[in-house]
């Protein structure tokens, strides 16, 4: 496994507003990911954050809402844009070591809450 | 596309008794599985994982897990439950290199 960091860990944001969000990871990984967690549900995936390239998204996200970079191969960000109070969620990143494991590996979150 | 159904909100067990935490799942191909657990304001953590191979896995913690392939199962075990044990746990499936698809969660309370 490796280190994951999110940042911020938590904030509390204005409707209408933006927020970006960072995953930094100790080691080089294959793939990254971004989901969402809405309070009592389970997690979503919003996207699959490509090095290099541009993002894939799941069906119900867009780029527009929820631009993702990844420059390199130990870091992404996220941002929530024109957050409205339905944003309001944990966001985690994930990762996966492309060594056969399969198994993905989460950052701490960072907890959203749109007023 | 594959689903994952976690029959149950919540499971209650004494501490000192075995636990069992239920998982069904449907996906094209041979499954990939996996446990998850969340303490609270937390991020998940990996248990355990089937990806082939014998059907009783083990991981961290004590936990174990059976695939049952007949019955498109991999149910979440441990022998002996602590009060630490107490938090929400996710089975998650994936046809392959690939995405996970999370089931719903279920909360497991451990009473002294």
């Amino acid at each position: 496994s490796a280190v994951i960091s999110q940042k911020p860990s938590r904030d509390i944001c204005q409707r209408g507003t933006s927020l970006t969000i960072q995953c930094q990871v100790d080691s080089q990984v294959t793939m990254m990911f971004w989901y969402r967690q809405q309070p009592g549900q389970s997690l979503t995936l919003i996207a699959t954050a490509n090095q290099g390239s541009e993002a894939t998204y799941e069906s119900g996200f867009v780029i527009d809402k929820f631009p993702i970079s990844r420059p390199n191969l130990t870091f992404s960000t996220l941002t929530v844009s024109n957050m409205s109070p339905e944003d309001s969620s944990i966001y985690l990143c994930s990762v996966t070591f492309g060594t056969g494991g399969y198994e993905q590996y989460f950052g701490p979150g960072t907890r959203l809450t749109v007023t | 596309a594959q689903s994952v159904a976690q029959p149950e909100d919540q499971v209650n067990v004494a501490e000192g008794n075995p636990l069992t935490v239920k998982c069904t799942y449907s996906v094209s191909g041979n499954p990939y599985l996996f446990w998850y657990v969340q303490y609270p304001n937390r991020g998940l953590q990996f248990l355990l994982k089937y990806i082939t191979g014998d059907n009783l896995v083990k991981g961290s913690y004590g936990f174990e897990a059976e695939f049952n392939k007949s019955q498109t199962s991999f149910h979440l075990k441990k022998p002996s439950a602590l009060v630490s044990d107490s938090a929400l746990y996710f089975c998650a499936v994936s046809p392959g290199y690939s995405t996970l698809t999370f089931g719903k969660g279920t909360m497991l309370l451990v009473s002294p």
